[in-house]
């Protein structure tokens, strides 16, 4: 069974802080990774995808990816109001054209 | 930014009656998907359809689902005899086709089933 593990929060950071966000996956196989972000009762829209070991940044998101120990996770830096929502991270075993397995979400609140 | 359109955003069924949730994906995308997630659970794959037939169902994706693109356009989740368990928000989700596309998901379909 392949899994996405996330702690679910919730995690309170105060606002312009940096809010870090983690996840692990039991599937080697997997090859590409989402961080999708959930307002409460809407559906998911994508912040970052990551394919490679490494970092990937855009605007005041990094995504960091190691294969090695299965692990992602999601830096939102000068952490806003806006950014309060529960944080999925998702994988799947190709590069594209197969489903996601999501993990359970953490939930976020920045603090004013 | 493109946009999947999902219909009804809310529908509220007795056990026991049919239901299909409709879903326009963007014109060019070529894989299509359905997930739902139960409230306070995570989001779960059904099934991913492409070509006119399934890729591939999860085990929730049982006999009492099926899904078309009847018309080309519109990509329906059928569940004929609905339980309660079955409450649950339904997320239509579709991708270009090529490695590494971004899959969008719909505003989804909230269904209740009392």
């Amino acid at each position: 069974q392949k899994e996405v593990e996330q702690n679910s929060g919730p995690l309170s950071v105060p606002e312009g802080a940096i809010a870090s966000l983690n996840c692990t996956y039991s599937d080697r196989g997997s090859q590409s990774f989402f961080w999708y972000r959930q307002y409460s009762g809407k559906s998911p829209e994508l912040i970052m995808s990551i394919y490679s070991n490494g970092d990937k940044e855009d605007g005041r998101f990094t995504a960091q990816l190691n294969k090695a120990s299965q692990y992602v996770s999601l830096l939102i830096r000068d952490s806003q109001p806006s950014d309060s929502a529960t944080y999925l991270c998702a994988a799947r075993s190709a590069f594209g054209n197969e489903k996601l397995t999501f993990g359970t979400g953490t939930r976020l609140t920045i603090i004013p | 930014e493109p946009e999947v359109t999902q219909t009804p955003s809310h529908q509220v069924t007795q056990m026991g009656q049919e239901v299909i949730l409709r879903c326009v994906p963007i014109s060019n995308h070529l894989y299509f998907y359905w997930y739902r997630q139960i409230l306070g659970q995570k989001v779960e794959f059904l099934v991913s359809f492409y070509n006119n037939e399934i890729s591939e169902k999860s085990e929730i994706f049982d006999d009492q689902f099926s899904v078309e693109r009847p018309d080309g356009s519109n990509f329906t989740l059928k569940i004929r005899s609905t339980k309660l368990e079955d409450s649950a928000m339904y997320f239509c989700a579709c991708e270009a086709g090529t490695a590494g596309n971004t899959i969008y998901f719909g505003e989804g379909s909230w269904l209740t089933v009392v």
